[in-house]
């Protein structure tokens, strides 16, 4: 089984929707991180965590809240969707710190029309 | 904004052909990393140089990072069809976040 996981993995939403992308990861780190992907853009952090109780925004935070339920599941929502969110979404995970190698998930291709 | 930039953007090469794609960064930095991807899938770690390592091998691979320079550079040997994918350096500075570049997309022609 992977060791991080996203659901859903595609979501095709409306604008104005509430949407919620989910991770979850049995590696056993506290650091979790939600970044997007756009084309030719590269990855964007947009908001990470570094245990229960830490919630941090990244650099792209507006229109995104998250929620930390445990160690292990670290959501990520969209409270009014909006077109130009559309991209590919990515949980990622950390033993240690900004050092430390991250793991990531496979990915939500989420597209707002 | 983007710590790392990659270089090219898109390397066009045929199998068992080595592969040299180029990382530049612009502050001081902790270390350097590189990751795959795969077209449409998650990031995959590949290696990772500290700042006061100056290469670093990992079967294939091998990093260089002259930090005079601020530059990285990797070097696939021996390049195989299943080594398509884009490579993306990802620099960490003092207590800042991960800073991902936009990538270099490899195409290993059979």
């Amino acid at each position: 089984d992977a060791d991080v996981t996203q659901t859903p993995r595609n979501r095709i939403t409306k604008t104005g929707k509430r949407i919620m992308l989910e991770c979850s990861q049995t590696k056993g780190h506290d650091r979790m991180y939600w970044y997007r992907q756009d084309p030719g853009l590269g990855l964007r952090l947009i908001y990470y965590s570094f245990d229960v109780k830490d919630i941090n925004k990244g650099e792209i935070s507006d229109g995104y809240s998250v929620s930390r339920q445990a160690q292990a599941k670290f959501s990520l929502s969209l409270e009014s969707a909006i077109p130009n969110q559309t991209a590919l979404y990515f949980c990622a995970t950390s033993a240690q710190g900004f050092t430390d190698t991250q793991y990531f998930g496979p990915g939500t291709r989420l597209t707002v029309l | 904004s983007q710590q790392g930039e990659e270089d090219p953007q898109a390397l066009s090469i045929q199998e068992g052909e080595n592969a040299t794609m180029n990382c530049s960064y612009k502050t001081s930095i902790n270390n350097l990393q590189w990751y795959r991807q795969n077209s449409g899938r998650g990031l995959v770690h590949l290696i990772l140089i500290r700042s006061n390592e100056r290469e670093k091998h990992s079967g294939r691979l091998r990093v260089t990072l002259d930090t005079s320079k601020k530059s990285s550079s990797l070097l696939i040997t021996a390049s195989r069809a299943a080594d398509t994918a884009s490579y993306f350096c990802a620099t960490s500075a003092g207590y800042s976040t991960l800073t991902f570049g936009k990538g270099t997309m490899l195409l290993v022609s059979p």
